[in-house]
């Protein structure tokens, strides 16, 4: 069965710290592999997304890295801000298929 | 570009009714996927329309019905719906060419 683990389940870390979000896959054929940030009640917005030929990939204050080898990846936030607060979701695509299949997410909240 | 837009926002059903929700793809876009999101959940793929045609199909029951419009637009459509039903649903389209999947803000469907 294809699936997406991610952990911890929830982190609360304080404004300024840096933190590592964690997501085991076993999709395979692998395509590519996509954080996404979710705040409440909407949808979620794309942070990254690399392909099988990419270990790392950076959006701001956003790094994530990828090892297609062990199925493993990781979401580092650097210099955490009170918006980072949002639960954020490993997602995987398939190869040969656009569905993806998504994590349940790491709630991370931020405190001042 | 007003991104992907969905309706209604909210919507409170009773058991047994029947609910129609809508899409409108980022412009540009020609493939739209319905996802299931659970509170505290990861989103669940419902199915994915292209050109008018229902082309791939999560684990969901017949209840669960779709549309697309040539303008790209789409509906979810629930029969018979269940406690169970009670969630946010997610409209993400694509073009089919990149890996980008955009979300909508989601409709936020209570059945009580």
């Amino acid at each position: 069965k294809n699936q997406v683990e991610q952990s911890p389940q929830s982190l609360i870390i304080l404004e300024g710290k840096n933190c590592t979000l964690q997501c085991n896959y076993t999709v395979s054929p692998f395509s590519n592999l996509r954080w996404y940030k979710q705040d409440t009640g909407r949808g979620p917005v794309s942070l990254t997304i690399m392909t099988f030929s990419e270990n790392t990939k950076s959006n701001g204050r956003y790094t994530a890295t990828l090892d297609a080898d062990t199925k493993q990846s990781s979401l580092h936030i650097t210099a955490s801000q009170l918006s980072d607060s949002a639960s954020y979701i490993c997602v995987v695509n398939k190869a040969g298929y656009s569905t993806l299949t998504f994590g349940k997410g790491t709630m991370l909240l931020v405190s001042p | 570009d007003a991104g992907v837009t969905q309706s209604p926002t909210h919507l409170i059903k009773t058991r047994g009714q029947q609910v129609t929700l809508r899409c409108s793809p980022k412009s540009g876009h020609d493939t739209v996927s319905w996802y299931q999101q659970a509170l505290g959940q990861g989103p669940q793929f419902i199915f994915q329309y292209y050109e008018e045609e229902e082309r791939q199909r999560g684990n969901f029951p017949d209840r669960f019905s779709g549309h697309q419009f040539p303008n790209y637009s789409s509906e979810l459509n629930v029969n018979a719906l269940l406690l169970g039903d009670s969630a946010l649903y997610l409209c993400a389209s694509t073009d089919g060419i990149s890996y980008e999947q955009y979300f909508g803000p989601g409709t936020r469907l209570t059945v009580t």
